[in-house]
């Protein structure tokens, strides 16, 4: 079965430190997209992407990167952790037709 | 730009009616969407709703959709206790060629 897969789940990482969290689906979708998730706010878009080679910046992007450099994968970067930084983040990939979203189980970041 | 609103929390008994509502204010948004979280998961969706339509059924889902007052409501059925969840209402101005906006999400308490 297709599925869209983060790593790792959770991470406790210190301020100032870089981080990657992993995204990997396998329903062959041109469309991905990572958001967080905190109380009060729902979920935010952080970053999202077309298709290879296409990056665009969400809502919350200032402190994050992402690259495209194959259909399967959209890795989130942040390049210096800061403690608002802590919120669960979620990658999900889309279909073209209804924009239906699939979700990965989510990544708890702790930044100390 | 783009927002959706909901309240944040909903009680209901057992065996009665849920209803979750939402507001958006984005006039071009063509599908709406209900999704659903439960504890330590990603999302997944419940029920979409083209701009074209006012009501669609599925089972105990009722959505139901003023374009005029951009209101968008979901009515579960016979509420059970594995219901309790995370509603996310979100929309798009066009399916999978658009990003999809959140709401805050409206937490739903089953009383047995």
């Amino acid at each position: 079965d297709a599925e869209i897969t983060q790593s790792p789940r959770h991470k406790i990482t210190e301020t100032g430190r870089q981080v990657t969290l992993a995204c990997h689906q396998t329903w062959n979708h041109n469309n991905m997209f990572w958001y967080r998730q905190d109380l009060g706010h729902g979920l935010r878009l952080i970053h999202y992407s077309y298709g290879v080679q296409d990056t665009n910046k969400g809502e919350v992007s200032d402190g994050y990167s992402v690259s495209r450099s194959n259909t399967e994968d959209l890795p989130l970067t942040l390049e210096s952790a800061a403690s608002s930084q802590t919120s669960v983040y979620f990658c999900a990939s889309s279909e073209r037709e209804t924009g239906e979203l699939f979700f990965g189980e989510g990544s708890r970041l702790t930044v100390l | 730009g783009e927002d959706v609103e909901q309240s944040l929390f909903l009680s209901v008994r057992e065996g009665d009616s849920s209803v979750i509502n939402c507001t958006y204010t984005d006039s071009s948004s063509t599908y709406l969407y209900w999704y659903k979280q439960e504890p330590g998961a990603g999302l997944q969706l419940l029920t979409y709703i083209f701009s074209n339509m006012d009501m669609k059924q599925d089972q105990r889902l009722t959505v139901l959709l003023n374009k005029k007052d951009k209101h968008l409501s979901l009515r579960i059925a016979d509420t059970q206790t594995g219901d309790s969840a995370i509603y996310f209402c979100a929309e798009s101005r066009s399916g999978g060629y658009q990003k999809v906006t959140f709401g805050t999400g409206t937490k739903l308490q089953v009383i047995p």
